[in-house]
């Protein structure tokens, strides 16, 4: 079986600074990786995923992610957040070959940009 | 096409009452996904259809909760005898396979009062 930890539940950041959102998973077999936003009251948007190949994963609005096998982590960063990024952010993974339908998401970290 | 569509965007219904919802996903992709999503929790999965079938059932879907796509396209989401337990946001997702990532609509959000 999978799982997903977000390590932070929340993490507030002043405009322009960088910003990690840490992710960890576990799995026995090859996984898929996903990133996703979810604006309030909407649903969730795809910033990226990370299915095989280069580990570096650039995705949608300045976001990008490193995939590292060995410490099994998938954490986002942005080098210059804007308010307009304010949102919850959730890690998933998929089996690859597995359970087709089981996308198993993480709580979610709730990101609060700062003027 | 615009993406996954849901209907209603919002539901408040008296306990003990059925409610259905309706997904329509992007016209070409077979697979469609519902989940359901609790204040402060990610989505959880519920079922999985590939075009008409459904080919996975979470354990919670418990047997008040039955799902459809009689023609491959849309689904529904029937919840019989709601229970205040069941209020939640109802997610539904398409795709062409698990490697393209999932499109997400914009959901369904139940309350029992």
């Amino acid at each position: 079986a999978q799982s997903v930890t977000q390590l932070d539940s929340q993490v507030p950041v002043f405009e322009e600074a960088p910003v990690e959102l840490r992710c960890n998973y576990s799995s026995s077999v090859s996984v898929y990786l996903f990133w996703y936003v979810q604006y309030p009251n909407q649903g969730l948007q795809l910033l990226l995923k990370y299915l095989s190949g280069s580990t570096l994963v650039k995705g949608i609005n300045g976001f990008e992610a490193e995939f590292n096998k060995s410490q099994t982590s998938f954490h986002l960063r942005k080098p210059s957040v804007h308010i307009s990024d304010t949102a919850e952010y959730f890690c998933a993974v998929s089996s690859y070959g597995g359970s087709q339908g089981n996308l198993i998401f993480g709580k979610g970290t709730k990101l609060s940009v700062k003027p | 096409d615009t993406g996954v569509s849901q209907d209603p965007r919002h539901k408040i219904t008296k306990r003990g009452q059925n409610v259905t919802f309706r997904c329509d996903p992007i016209s070409e992709h077979n697979r469609l996904y519902w989940y359901r999503q609790t204040l402060g929790q990610g989505p959880e999965f519920l079922t999985y259809f590939q075009n008409e079938a459904q080919l996975e059932k979470s354990r919670l879907l418990s047997d008040r909760f039955s799902a459809e796509r009689p023609k491959g396209s849309f689904s529904t989401l029937e919840i019989q005898r709601t229970e205040q337990g069941d209020s939640a946001m109802y997610l539904c997702a398409s795709n062409l396979g698990q490697n393209y990532g999932y499109t997400f609509g914009s959901g369904t959000r139940l309350t029992v009062v």
